[in-house]
């Protein structure tokens, strides 16, 4: 089955910097990858996702990447804010079932 | 408000009692999940249900038990807990079964003394 992985656990950037996060994934056959937001005391919220037919995808500030023949897939959020300090998780969905396998989060930390 | 409603947001039960999580969505959606989600391990998919038949079992424990009355609510029984049951519970939701997007609600945080 699909293996995600995420880096880093924790990152701390100053407000205006951009931020990165990583992640990478096993199933060669996977075809979807969301990215997911979730402030304290809520849960999980989908911001950006990218099929494997495209290789980046922009909306306004955040913008995803997906390399396939690595099998590894990028969040950038540029001219970061406050309001951008959350965890973040990435995700992967096998061609072969239906089961989205997330990875196990960044803490991202906005610097004032 | 994300359109999934969790309740309670917050419980705290004895190993010996028993309770239910709830989950309702009024978007439409046809496939609900439930995830178990504890400090630094990945969202756990627990169950899965299409049209309100249970599609997915992940091996969780049978003091766990899904019911899905309909389309719009999913409950989560629980019974004789362990302390190491405690985490929050999430419930999303999508258009269809192979549907891409999910929506969550904000959990229900379980803690098991």
């Amino acid at each position: 089955g699909e293996n995600v992985e995420q880096h880093p656990s924790t990152l701390s950037v100053q407000e205006g910097d951009s931020a990165v996060i990583k992640c990478t994934y096993s199933d060669s056959a996977s075809n979807y990858f969301p990215w997911y937001k979730q402030e304290l005391g809520k849960g999980p919220q989908l911001i950006i996702d990218i099929r494997s037919n495209v290789g980046e995808k922009k909306d306004q500030r955040i913008a995803v990447t997906l390399n396939k023949t690595a099998k590894h897939f990028s969040l950038h959020i540029t001219e970061t804010q406050p309001e951008d300090s959350a965890v973040y998780f990435c995700a992967g969905r096998g061609n072969r079932d239906d089961k989205i396998i997330f990875g196990k989060g960044t803490r991202l930390h906005i610097l004032p | 408000e994300t359109g999934v409603t969790q309740t309670p947001r917050h419980l705290v039960m004895g190993m010996t009692n028993k309770k239910s999580l709830k989950c309702e969505q009024h978007l439409g959606h046809n496939a609900m999940y439930w995830y178990k989600q504890s400090a630094k391990k990945p969202l756990e998919l627990m169950f899965v249900y299409s049209l309100e038949e249970r599609v997915e079992n992940n091996s969780v424990p049978s003091r766990f038990s899904p019911e899905c009355p309909n389309s719009s609510h999913l409950f989560l029984h629980l019974h004789t807990l362990q302390p190491e049951d405690s985490a929050l519970y999430l419930c999303a939701s999508s258009q269809a079964l192979a549907e891409y997007g999910y929506t969550f609600g904000s959990g229900t945080r379980l803690t098991v003394v």
